[in-house]
């Protein structure tokens, strides 16, 4: 398995643009999360999704952020419009539940953002 | 509101040494915890994972161990190399909150050659 798949690892864009992360998790995993780290705050959960639907949402910032998995093997995250405080590394992971008790959440290798 | 503390904040050790890395939770109602290294600018790597109902993990040179009514975690490495150097982060997931999990704010260790 390729793990979890995220895309682009960079994106430097302008205040004002919109901007989509996209996240392919590992196959036959049934939830997917997307975390923010910056050094301010650490790792920060802004939305899970089970079965493709939406569970938490509580840690999306604004409305300026939403999130979708329109199917099993895809997620989007946008930011419209950024500004240079959402800049970040935007992890995306995937786990089974209910949790197998020898597997965790395995993470992608993020989307480092930067608005200028 | 469940918090998690890792300490030491960073550690520089010589190569060969014995190490212990430090993580306490402050709601003991968990499912499970579990231990991450992540290198400079890159993703999260997962190391061990422990069930709320069992006491240790062991996977080549690490141990990690867990006492839920205390809200303690250690993550033992056994002769660090310099290959280990990464920051160390632990996450725990709680019984009622779903799959969420909260980080520590990780420690970042140094193996010098």
């Amino acid at each position: 398995d390729a793990g979890v798949i995220q895309s682009p690892r960079h994106e430097v864009t302008e205040m004002g643009q919109e901007v989509t992360l996209r996240c392919k998790p590992i196959s036959g995993h049934n939830s997917l999360f997307w975390y923010r780290q910056t050094m301010m705050r650490g790792l920060e959960l802004l939305i899970y999704f089970n079965n493709n639907v939406p569970i938490d949402d509580s840690g999306m910032p604004e409305d300026r952020f939403s999130a979708k998995m329109p199917n099993a093997s895809f997620s989007t995250l946008k930011i419209q419009p950024s500004e240079p405080r959402d800049s970040a590394v935007y992890f995306c992971a995937s786990s089974l539940e209910p949790i197998q008790r020898s597997h965790g959440y395995t993470f992608g290798s993020g989307t480092r953002l930067t608005v200028v | 509101k469940q918090e998690v503390t890792q300490i030491p904040a960073a550690l520089s050790v010589p190569e060969g040494e014995n190490l212990v890395l430090n993580c306490s939770f402050t709601d003991s109602a968990i499912y499970n915890l579990q231990w991450f290294r992540q290198d400079p600018g890159k993703g999260l790597t997962s190391l061990l994972l422990i069930q709320s109902s069992q006491r240790e993990q062991t996977s080549g040179r690490l141990n990690a161990s867990l006492d839920k009514s205390s809200g303690r975690s250690t993550l033992y490495i056994a002769a660090s190399q310099p290959g280990d150097s990464a920051t160390y982060l632990c996450a725990v997931r709680k019984e009622t909150s779903g799959s969420r999990l909260t980080f520590g704010e990780g420690t970042q260790l140094t193996v010098n050659p």
